[in-house]
């Protein structure tokens, strides 16, 4: 059982690039979310999805975007890369009044 | 102010000894209580969960919450070198989509 898979692990971006983090599940979870973890901030919610084709903004949704077309899958796209979005970046997931499930996490850097 | 106040550390404790981690929260419609633990360049794993007010023990951790002081507590007993890590508490609350709320996380490092 795989749980919460995350890629890439790793990635170095330009200014202005854009990319995809891609997110997977197997444990048929309706909630899944997107974190950024920065020192001294915590965990902080990007966008999240209570089930397929339903999306919603958290704390820091600016500069990125969310589809969710099946439970399996959360994709978060980068628009135009910006500095301040260097992070380490975490895609978890869970079922109605349980607690989150997360993946090991894509490391940003954005030169 | 933060909703979730968890002093960053780091701890540093000798093999052996209890260590305590704590959270304050101002929200008082938090019912939901959770632990973390995170190792470097890991995702956060979830350790307890636990649901309104009182004590839940699991092994050699115990998590207690207090919601009259808004305080969570997390006890490690014997602590070993591979209980070093980051710890998050977390909170919820049915309202507002069960949207969790994560403190800053505290460093602990075990010495052998």
């Amino acid at each position: 059982n795989a749980g919460v898979t995350q890629t890439p692990k790793f990635q170095v971006l330009k200014t202005g690039q854009s990319m995809t983090l891609q997110c997977a599940q197997d444990m048929n979870h309706e909630y899944m979310s997107w974190y950024r973890q920065d020192p001294g901030m915590g965990l902080r919610l990007i966008h999240y999805s209570v089930g397929a084709g339903i999306t919603d903004q958290g704390e820091v949704p600016n500069g990125y975007n969310v589809s969710r077309s099946t439970t399996e899958d959360f994709p978060l796209r980068l628009l135009s890369a910006a500095p301040s979005q260097t992070s380490v970046y975490f895609c978890a997931s869970r079922q109605i009044n349980q607690p989150q499930h997360f993946g090991d996490g894509t490391r940003l850097s954005i030169l | 102010q933060k909703e979730v106040e968890q002093d960053p550390g780091p701890l540093s404790v000798p093999e052996g000894a209890i260590v305590s981690l704590n959270c304050t929260y101002s929200n008082s419609a938090f019912q939901y209580f959770m632990w973390y633990r995170q190792y470097s360049r890991k995702g956060p794993e979830l350790l307890m969960y636990t649901y309104s007010s009182g004590n839940k023990e699991d092994g050699r951790f115990t998590a207690q919450v207090d919601k009259s002081s808004k305080y969570i507590s997390l006890f490690i007993r014997d602590s070993q070198p591979s209980d070093s890590a980051t710890y998050l508490c977390a909170m919820s609350a049915v309202t507002g989509g069960f949207k969790t709320i994560f403190g800053a996380g505290t460093r602990l490092f075990v010495k052998a």
